[in-house]
């Protein structure tokens, strides 16, 4: 079965570059999520989109911004790297924004800010 | 806010022994209840959920959890424990708007032969 496609699997920056991660979700899902997890914790919500509109905010810094487009893949821009960002980010996809629907995660982009 | 916590942050258990990872959470409204299992270097893969009806939940790999309204609980528990099961294991709920999930600050999970 399709499953979420997130690139690029690695990424490494310096300070005050940007970055772009992409994320690819499951055909027909129009829900994406972004997820941050820094090293030894748990994911941190950052943003979401349904049908192409932002649904949801969380923990996002102003720094970073993020759209889902046409297609429905979804890129999250992150401006001025720190090296707090360094980080393991986490798209995942659901068939619907409702809170039953199953997120499916992909495998995550590591990146890592020098 | 819907939270949940997590007890124990590593648990080590024998290969063929019971697992049990406990979860808790807080909310003022009916929860969604998930568990997600993470490998190293891997996304999360979800193992169960509760969202409404029976309250014990089957997953996969022979993995079980019982939404306890009364203990404000949704324990994870699998019968006999295998070595292919050492990983990182989150609790989640939905929140109120927009369903993102929220974590707990997972359990390490150890099989020992």
């Amino acid at each position: 079965a399709a499953g979420v496609i997130q690139s690029p699997r690695h990424l490494i920056k310096e300070k005050r570059e940007t970055a772009t991660l992409k994320c690819y979700p499951i055909p027909r899902h129009d829900t994406v999520y972004w997820y941050q997890q820094g090293p030894g914790q748990d994911p941190q919500f950052l943003i979401s989109f349904y049908e192409k509109m932002q649904s949801d905010k969380g923990s996002i810094p102003d720094r970073f911004s993020a759209q889902q487009f046409s297609d429905y893949h979804s890129e999250l821009n992150m401006s001025s790297l720190e090296l707090g960002d360094s980080a393991l980010y986490f798209c995942a996809s659901s068939p619907g924004v409702a809170g039953t629907d199953t997120q499916y995660f992909g495998p995550g982009t590591r990146l890592t800010v020098l | 806010a819907q939270s949940v916590t997590q007890l124990g942050s590593h648990v080590s258990v024998s290969e063929g022994a019971l697992v049990l990872l406990r979860c808790n959470y807080s909310s003022s409204v009916p929860p969604y209840l998930f568990w997600y299992v993470q490998y190293p270097n891997q996304g999360l893969q979800l193992l169960l959920k509760y969202t409404t009806g029976a309250t014990l939940v089957k997953g996969i790999n022979g993995f079980e959890a019982e939404f306890k309204k009364s203990e404000t609980s949704f324990h994870l528990t699998k019968p006999s424990a295998h070595m292919s099961d050492a990983a990182e294991y989150f609790c989640a709920v939905t929140t109120l708007s927009g369903y993102a999930l929220n974590f707990g600050k997972g359990t390490s999970l150890l099989v020992t032969p």
